[in-house]
């Protein structure tokens, strides 16, 4: 238990639907980070947001949009997504953006698109 | 290429050995880490480091900044030891995208 949750642990969805995943971290932290991770590729960075603000957006599809409405949590809004979205999403906290701070990740989110 | 680099990519050991992951990367950092992940997907911290050695029960990682080289070595492996080891560097001259990840190091130990 790192202190970081995400719902749903899995999910399917056609390419014409709309969903969110849910990322809640009860340890405090100022910055949320959102990745995917692909099999066989290095986990990917696709939002960062400090003290509610995103300060990075690492040219991702318009297809994903985040929403942070507090420091504890994040979500991720998903729509008319691609079968090569199908990855494990993983979000992550840290005690703040800048700096050497250990990354404490949720358990994901397995992601299938149809 | 991939500014971070493991190696090696699968690794399969019996119980009981001495086991070394090894992590190069090409950034200048202000620290590396260590993840693991177990089946499942969860991704767990076991070392931040910057400089020198580290040490946690049977897990040891060690860092040269010089040569720009980090390992991770487990002492007396154990099945429980089978998941994904991920090598991670923070650039902090790169605003863009401060962590780099390395694609994994798979290990599985076998009783």
């Amino acid at each position: 238990e790192t202190g970081v949750t995400q719902t749903p642990r899995h999910l399917v969805m056609g390419m014409t639907n709309k969903k969110s995943l849910k990322c809640e971290q009860h340890l405090g932290h100022n910055a949320m980070y959102w990745y995917k991770q692909s099999a066989k590729k290095p986990l990917e960075l696709m939002f960062v947001y400090s003290l509610e603000e995103r300060v990075e957006n690492n040219s991702v599809p318009s297809r994903f949009s985040p929403e942070c409405p507090n420091s504890s949590h994040l979500f991720l809004h998903l729509h008319t997504l691609q079968p090569e979205d199908s990855a494990l999403y993983l979000c992550a906290s840290s005690q703040v953006f800048r700096g050497p701070y250990e990354q404490y990740f949720g358990p994901g989110t397995r992601l299938t698109v149809t | 290429k991939n500014e971070v680099e493991q190696s090696p990519q699968n690794l399969t050991a019996q119980e009981g050995e001495f086991i070394t992951i090894n992590c190069s990367y090409s950034v200048g950092i202000s620290a590396l880490h260590w993840l693991q992940q177990h089946p499942g997907g969860g991704i767990v911290s076991l070392f931040m480091l910057s400089s020198g050695k580290k040490k946690h029960g049977r897990l040891i990682a060690t860092i040269n900044i010089q040569e720009k080289h980090s390992s991770l070595h487990i002492t007396a492996s154990h099945p429980r030891d089978s998941a994904v080891y991920i090598c991670a560097v923070r650039d902090p001259s790169n605003t863009g995208n401060q962590f780099y990840f390395g694609t994994g190091t798979s290990l599985t130990v076998i009783p």
